[in-house]
This record gives structure tokens, sequence and C-alpha cells, in this order.
């Protein structure tokens, strides 16, 4: 059974470094992983997704890369702003039946 | 208009109530997921259906049921609803016709049981 774990559970940071979030998974036989954004008490936006076949992929101040071999993927974010504020969710699908498994995110606070 | 609907966005009900949450969705995908959140526990799936004859339990489908009406709407109905029930609810879905199969999700339903 895959498992996803996300690392820091929470995290706080000034406004302006650049910071990386953790997600590894138990096995590498994926098709996708997918990051998420999660304000409080709303939907999931999808910030990115890797295809198995791709190594990283990038939207603005955020990068996102993956190695299978290690079962690892990380969520890059530069210059962070305090609208970044959010949880981020990693969802890894893999397995015949294409269901994603989701970690339990990472709870993100940008100070000013 | 938003991809992924859900109704209602929010719901207060009391122990022992039959209660339904809607979703429709305009992407036009085959498959349709019902989550639930709870702080703490993450992201947990109750039911999916790959389409509207093909429906399969989740991790956690005991006091749930669904219904596939039409490739387009997906409802989650609790039969007798419990105050352990109360969460935040998902719907997504995702294009099972090939790569990504990225999941697209709908804004919630805030469900509170007295």
């Amino acid at each position: 059974k895959q498992e996803v774990t996300q690392i820091p559970a929470a995290l706080s940071v000034p406004e302006g470094e650049n910071l990386v979030l953790n997600c590894s998974f138990t096995d590498s036989a994926i098709y996708n992983l997918q990051w998420f954004r999660q304000d409080p008490g709303k939907g999931l936006t999808s910030l990115l997704l890797i295809q198995s076949s791709q190594r990283e992929q990038t939207s603005g101040r955020l990068n996102a890369s993956l190695d299978k071999s290690s079962g690892r993927s990380t969520l890059y974010i530069a210059a962070s702003q305090p609208g970044d504020s959010a949880t981020y969710l990693c969802a890894v699908t893999a397995g015949g039946s294409y269901i994603p498994t989701f970690g339990r995110g990472t709870s993100l606070i940008v100070h000013p | 208009d938003a991809d992924v609907t859900q109704t209602p966005r929010n719901r207060i009900t009391k122990t022992g109530k039959r209660i339904m949450l809607e979703c429709s969705q305009t992407k036009g995908h085959d498959r349709m997921y019902w989550y639930r959140q709870d702080p703490g526990l993450g992201l947990r799936l109750i039911y999916y259906s790959f389409d509207v004859k093909d429906i399969n339990k989740g991790e956690i489908s005991d006091g749930y049921s669904v219904s596939r009406q039409a490739q387009a709407k997906f409802s989650l109905s609790l039969e007798s609803a419990i105050p352990n029930q109360t969460a935040l609810y998902f719907c997504a879905t995702s294009d099972w016709q090939g790569p990504p199969y990225e999941q697209y999700f709908g804004p919630g339903t805030r469900l509170t049981v007295t």
C-alpha cells in the first residue's frame, strides 16, 4: 500500500525566504505526483503535476522535482510572500487503479 | 463557472438525519471521487466511480452511500448521520482516458452533525 509522508508538518518563515517542502512515498511505481495548495476551510487548488517520465515542473516562483528512485518530491518556493501562507499537500497516483494517495500536508505560515 | 461544484457548501444537521451532498462537474471526466478531510488526518477516500455503472468503496465507506446519476453527477449520502461524520467533504474528478490523470477538486461542503 502506498504511503505518502510530508515533512515538516508545519513551517513558519519570514517573508522573502526560499523554502523547500518535502514529500516522500513508499512505492516508486507511480504515474504522477501532484502538489496542491489549500487555504483554510477551502478546496484544493492544483499547483503542479509531474508525470512519472518528468523530473521537474515549474510555475512562477514554484518548482517541483521528482526522484522516483528515492521516492521523493520537493516543492521549492522562491522568495516567499505572506500570500503563500496555506497548507500544501502532495498526492501520488500509483498502481493499476490510478487512485491518488495524499499526504497530510505541510502548513506554511509566511510572516511579514 | 467552476468546473466542479458542490451543494450545499455548509450544512448543519442532527444525529439520525439522512443527508445528501451533491457534486456536479463540467469537465467531462469519467472518474469522480468523494473524500472527507479531518484535522490531522488528511484526506481520506470514501467512494470513487470509474463511470456511471462502476462504483467502488474507498477506505472509509461505512455509513456512507453514493449514487452516480450521470457522468456529470455524483452524490454522497449519509443514511443516518452521526457526530463523528462532522468533517469537510470534497468531490473530485479526473480524466482516466490517459496521462496525466490530474485531479480537480470542488470547493468542499462543511458538514456539522449535532
